[in-house]
């Protein structure tokens, strides 16, 4: 079974600065697929990046990216010039592809940006 | 158009007493899931469907919890005899189909709360 995990529950970063969240996941899989969900407080899961695994380019969605380092299972997330409305929990996510796939989430972690 | 809806948004109920949670996707998506979110916790696979197929209901955690989907499109997740560890936000997500690369839209969810 896949296990995802996220080992800092919160951070806080200043508005305009980086921030890098952690996650590193265990599968036995060569081929699946890795995502950063973001929560705000409406409760509404949100999609903010997605990683195919057999991809070595690493993903970019404007100001967010992620490091994706296969042999070590590690799979983190970077938000450049964070601002307020960043403020949310984020949650890693594994899914291996399949006909039954599902999502393995972390636990997530408590993002808070000052302003 | 208009995204994941789920009804009520929030629910109070006594121990013992029986719960219907309603989702209704995204038109014309094939897939849904059912997630549980505990305080402090990620979110855990409870149920889905595709189509017609049988739901995978791998992450019922007892049998107390059901689900149905008519149609191939509203569900409702009940929950019977409740105890005060059913208390947590149940989100509801869709997909165009299962497996599209996890790409779920997820509902704002139903926060529910045993007393």
């Amino acid at each position: 079974a896949q296990t995802v995990t996220q080992s800092q529950p919160e951070m806080s970063v200043q508005e305009a600065e980086t921030v890098t969240l952690s996650c590193t996941y265990d599968t036995s899989e060569n081929n699946y697929y890795l995502f950063w969900y973001k929560q705000p407080p409406s409760r509404q899961m949100i999609l903010v990046i997605r990683q195919e695994a057999y991809k070595q380019q690493n993903a970019t969605e404007n100001r967010f990216s992620v490091n994706f380092q296969k042999a070590a299972k590690s799979f983190s997330l970077k938000i450049s010039d964070s601002q307020l409305g960043d403020t949310a929990m984020y949650f890693c996510a594994f899914m291996s592809p399949g006909a039954n796939s599902k999502l393995t989430f972390g636990k997530g972690i408590t993002l808070s940006v000052r302003p | 158009g208009a995204g994941v809806s789920q009804s009520p948004s929030n629910k109070v109920t006594e121990k013992g007493k029986d719960v219907e949670l309603r989702c209704d996707p995204i038109s014309g998506h094939t897939a849904l899931y059912w997630y549980r979110q505990s305080l402090g916790q990620g979110l855990e696979f409870l149920i889905y469907f595709q189509g017609n197929s049988a739901p995978d209901k791998s992450g019922l955690p007892s049998d107390r919890f059901s689900a149905e989907r008519t149609g191939g499109s509203v569900s409702t997740l009940t929950i019977q005899r409740t105890q005060q560890e059913d208390s947590a936000v149940y989100l509801c997500a869709s997909s165009e189909r299962v497996g599209l690369a996890g790409r779920l839209s997820f509902g704002p969810g139903t926060r529910l709360l045993v007393l």
